[in-house]
């Protein structure tokens, strides 16, 4: 399965929202995450199944879709959020935990 | 809480062997899968491998099947990824996550840096 993210760089002020797609190359139902991913950090998991929050993860971020398309929208936009965001799917047997190509979203 | 730290990273010669280590606490580590994810330099997220709770199951990515292997010591806590072979594109952070099944990736460690060089 190819997870195709876009676009590849977000530009967006402070304070707006930003959303992010995921296109996967086949279904993989609701089996899908969200990372953010900071300069030298490890990722951090913001949405799993495809809209559940997960743990500690503030409410301006919530995700959307089913199947094969995806969004991810970040609301009211801190500078904290601004970062690489991936998506991956986890629906595939035998597994391969794909991966997409990640949306930088920058400081406009 | 739910802590992974990653160790065994280095400098190695193409060809060469390394083997990595991601140290476990905070869970009951026998109760779950675990994986190994890696990211080469200015690169995207590559799944690496994932191995059963009990080590029955063990998958790769096909990027690294036949040279990579994946296995885990439950009574130490502990996950290993063995590489053989190492080519330069190899070249990557590797971070072990703990999985929680339809649940993504909640938990990474810091990851360690593999570097293939001459």
């Amino acid at each position: 399965i190819v997870m195709t993210q876009s676009p590849a760089t977000l530009s967006v002020f402070p304070g707006e929202g930003a959303t992010l797609s995921c296109r996967a190359s086949q279904s993989v139902s609701s089996n899908l995450a969200w990372y953010q991913q900071t300069p030298g950090q490890a990722p951090r998991l913001l949405i799993y199944g495809a809209s559940t929050r997960a743990l500690g993860i503030p409410a301006r971020f919530s995700g959307s879709g089913s199947g094969t398309e995806f969004t991810l929208i970040i609301s009211n936009l801190q500078s904290e959020d601004f970062a690489v965001y991936y998506c991956q799917q986890y629906n595939d047997w035998p597994p391969t935990y794909t991966f997409g190509q990640g949306t930088k979203l920058e400081i406009k | 809480q739910v802590h992974l730290v990653e160790s065994g990273g280095g400098v190695v010669q193409p060809g060469g062997s390394l083997r990595l280590s991601c140290a476990a606490s905070g869970f009951s580590f026998r109760t779950y899968g675990m994986h190994w994810v890696r990211q080469a330099p200015g690169k995207g997220l590559e799944w690496v491998a994932f191995i059963r709770y009990d080590g029955n199951e063990l998958y790769c990515a096909d990027s690294v099947k036949d040279r990579f292997t994946i296995s885990r010591d439950n009574s130490q806590n502990t996950l290993y990824l063995q590489l053989h072979n190492l080519r330069p594109e190899d070249t990557a952070v590797y971070y072990c996550a703990k999985d929680s099944p339809g649940s993504g990736f909640a938990y990474w460690g810091q990851g360690t840096l593999v570097t293939v060089s001459s």
